[in-house]
């Protein structure tokens, strides 16, 4: 597969365990925050979004964190399986681009330990 | 199946040549992007649509060309200005209503020796 997730920041995590991931931004104009997973040799999927004005949105088996304070976004995986091991890439929705276009962060590599 | 496809896979051109990648959907979206991705990198925005027969320059548009005769199709041309080609290739759809979600192809490798 295509090898995206050289020198990206990895985070171990053993099978079963939670998973945080962090993405800090600097566009504080931003109306949403989106996270995509891209497993290896595949085009990014759509995990989830959340709106400036939320702080906190669960999907399955995730939950997204906003903290618009210090600028932070963070991806909450629960009872992690081999399956989430892939590339997270956190983006960003603003107004300033016209809210039809993402731009997107540089990406968390995951490698889940069976 | 719905979905978007992106054809050839693999795609080994010379440098000097143009080549043009494919992209179809057959999802009735309005909106199409084209994203390149090098190892270590997020994706970085080409050009988008989001209508027929209207196109925008993303980030880094340079060296790069498209067409969006038709709603389904959004080919991309990387000409013989683009100063490092090889890459990987992605193509994305969505709808005018959702543009947070976007739905990506499988992604085209392009070499130029």
């Amino acid at each position: 597969g295509e090898s995206v997730g050289l020198h990206l920041p990895t985070l171990s995590v053993q099978e079963g365990d939670n998973s945080i991931i962090n993405c800090a931004y600097s566009n504080s104009a931003s109306d949403y925050f989106i996270w995509y997973k891209q497993e290896s040799g595949k085009g990014p999927q759509f995990i989830i979004d959340i709106r400036s004005n939320m702080d906190k949105r669960q999907g399955q088996r995730v939950t997204v964190l906003l903290n618009k304070t210090v600028k932070h976004l963070s991806l909450q995986i629960a009872a992690t399986q081999p399956g989430d091991s892939a590339v997270y890439f956190c983006a960003e929705n603003s107004s300033l681009y016209g809210n039809n276009r993402l731009a997107f962060g540089k990406g968390n590599q995951v490698v889940v330990i069976p | 199946d719905g979905g978007i496809t992106q054809s050839p896979k693999y795609l080994f051109r010379k440098e000097g040549q143009n080549v043009t990648l494919s992209c179809e959907q057959n999802l009735n979206h309005d909106a199409m992007y084209w994203y390149r991705q090098d190892p270590g990198q997020g994706l970085r925005l080409i050009y988008y649509s989001q209508i027929v027969n209207d196109f925008q320059k993303g980030d880094i548009a340079e060296g790069y060309s498209v067409s969006r005769e038709k709603k389904e199709s959004f080919p991309l041309t990387v000409t013989s200005a683009q100063k490092n080609p090889t890459a990987f290739y992605l193509c994305a759809s969505s709808t005018s209503r959702s543009y947070n979600e976007q739905f990506f192809g499988p992604g085209t490798r392009l070499t130029v020796l």
